[in-house]
């Protein structure tokens, strides 16, 4: 069973526009949220994250927010841009000597 | 230059035959681990290992093998039990599995065994 889930398999926006991406996860245990970002034939890089403790990370375009009651996540690319195009992974993970569960990705591509 | 070096970028096998997948990290991290993507189902964990000669299997462990006799070194063998072989694998290493710190990510192999 599932428990990062990235219901969007893929995403079109306008150049210029906000791109929102969305994660949902059912474990209200995880404390640790992250976001990849991944082209094809290459391996993920890390781009932001969040603890448990915050509703809102920011890094320049990039921002995460958090909503624990929903045990929602989501990602806000502004403004989004022809190179942010690639697929993106939501992660989570619980406190101790535990791995990342990753979804299953978002297909973002901006257009032009 | 720190990183994770997987090799070879692609690789190819005949059915039957054990394979085994080359990942070495410069960046002294404790935690390292194998991921495997399919089209559709995102990153499954197959095998983690948080310190030398120790290591836990993932959701996706059966017919794999791993080894961790280095720090810097963290081998998977794909053997002729797993019935899917044919992804692109994934190696990634942490800090330390016990801290909130990102996973760093290799450029990934490509197997197809046919």
């Amino acid at each position: 069973d599932q428990q990062v889930k990235q219901n969007s398999p893929s995403l079109s926006v306008q150049e210029g526009r906000i791109s929102i991406l969305n994660c949902d996860y059912t474990n209200s245990m995880f404390d640790y949220f992250l976001w990849y970002k991944k082209y094809p034939a290459e391996g993920p890089t890390f781009l932001i994250s969040i603890s448990s403790i915050k509703d809102k990370n920011e890094d320049g375009r990039f921002t995460v927010f958090l909503n624990k009651s929903a045990k929602h996540l989501s990602l806000h690319i502004v403004p989004s841009q022809p190179g942010d195009s690639a697929v993106y992974y939501c992660a989570a993970k619980l406190s101790g000597n535990t791995p990342l569960v990753f979804g299953k990705g978002t297909r973002l591509s901006v257009i032009a | 230059d720190g990183g994770i070096t997987q090799s070879p970028k692609y690789l190819f096998r005949k059915e039957g035959q054990n394979v085994t997948l080359s990942c070495e990290q410069n960046l002294n991290h404790d935690a390292m681990y194998w991921y495997r993507q399919d089209p559709g189902q995102g990153l499954r964990l197959i095998y983690y290992s948080q310190i030398v000669n120790d290591f836990q299997k993932g959701d996706i462990a059966e017919g794999y093998s791993v080894s961790r006799e280095k720090k810097e070194s963290f081998p998977l063998t794909v053997t002729s039990a797993q019935k899917n072989p044919t992804a692109f694998y994934l190696c990634a290493s942490s800090i330390q599995a016990a801290y909130n710190s990102p996973l760093h990510f290799g450029n990934g192999t490509r197997l197809t065994v046919t």
